[in-house]
């Protein structure tokens, strides 16, 4: 099955940076999420994008809908140790069978 | 508290022995999922579930079964077929077939 491609892969960032991370697709999407995944739990959903273009914060996440609608990119802003996971994004282009596809994932680890 | 409950959260399974991974949901959902993450990798989809008497494969079925008798309920039972089943499950549900998905806080199955 189709996966996103995110980048990195994995990071290592000291506390206090900024993290930047992105998920591209050869499809259109209509819809990009992005969640973040503790150690040994299910992934949280942190921000829903539903149109081109959008930019959308939750605390010191932001995200961004690409304008081409085959990209996504999130930003954590003052990167704190709790903030280490998994970031997966997901997708879904709203016709078919409207499942989501989700990315890879990008490995987070913010050192104090 | 409305939520999604996975249960148990770790499981043993001896080989050649059908296992049942349950998955409960009390945010009145019609769509439920299962997806299998393997360590460092992201979710792939078992199984998925838009109505109540209805479910389709997804990208890996082989070896796995599910039914859906209740809107609430979307058990997994990872058979004797299934080659490798050592790994992570997690279940989700959305209120259709559009919206966000949320998880459960996962099974770890391991094969001894």
């Amino acid at each position: 099955g189709q996966q996103l491609n995110q980048s990195p892969q994995s990071m290592f960032i000291q506390e206090g940076e900024d993290v930047s991370m992105n998920c591209t697709s050869s499809s259109i999407f209509n819809t990009w999420l992005w969640y973040k995944q503790d150690p040994g739990e299910g992934p949280v959903l942190l921000i829903a994008l539903y149109k081109a273009g959008e930019l959308t914060s939750n605390g010191r996440l932001t995200a961004q809908f690409g304008i081409t609608r085959k990209d996504s990119f999130l930003n954590i802003s003052a990167s704190i140790p709790s903030d280490v996971g998994i970031y997966f994004c997901a997708g879904q282009r709203g016709s078919g069978t409207y499942k989501y596809i989700f990315g890879t994932g990008t490995r987070l680890k913010v050192l104090a | 508290d409305g939520g999604i409950t996975q249960s148990p959260k770790y499981l043993f399974r001896k080989e050649g022995q059908n296992v049942t991974l349950s998955c409960e949901q009390n945010l009145n959902h019609d769509a439920m999922y299962w997806y299998r993450q393997d360590p460092g990798q992201g979710l792939r989809l078992i199984y998925y579930s838009q109505i109540v008497n209805d479910f389709q494969k997804g990208d890996i079925a082989e070896g796995y079964s599910v039914s859906r008798e209740k809107k609430e309920s979307f058990p997994l039972t990872v058979t004797s077929a299934q080659k490798n089943p050592t790994a992570f499950y997690l279940c989700a549900s959305s209120i259709d077939r559009l919206e966000a998905y949320t998880f459960g806080s996962g099974t770890r199955l391991t094969v001894v």
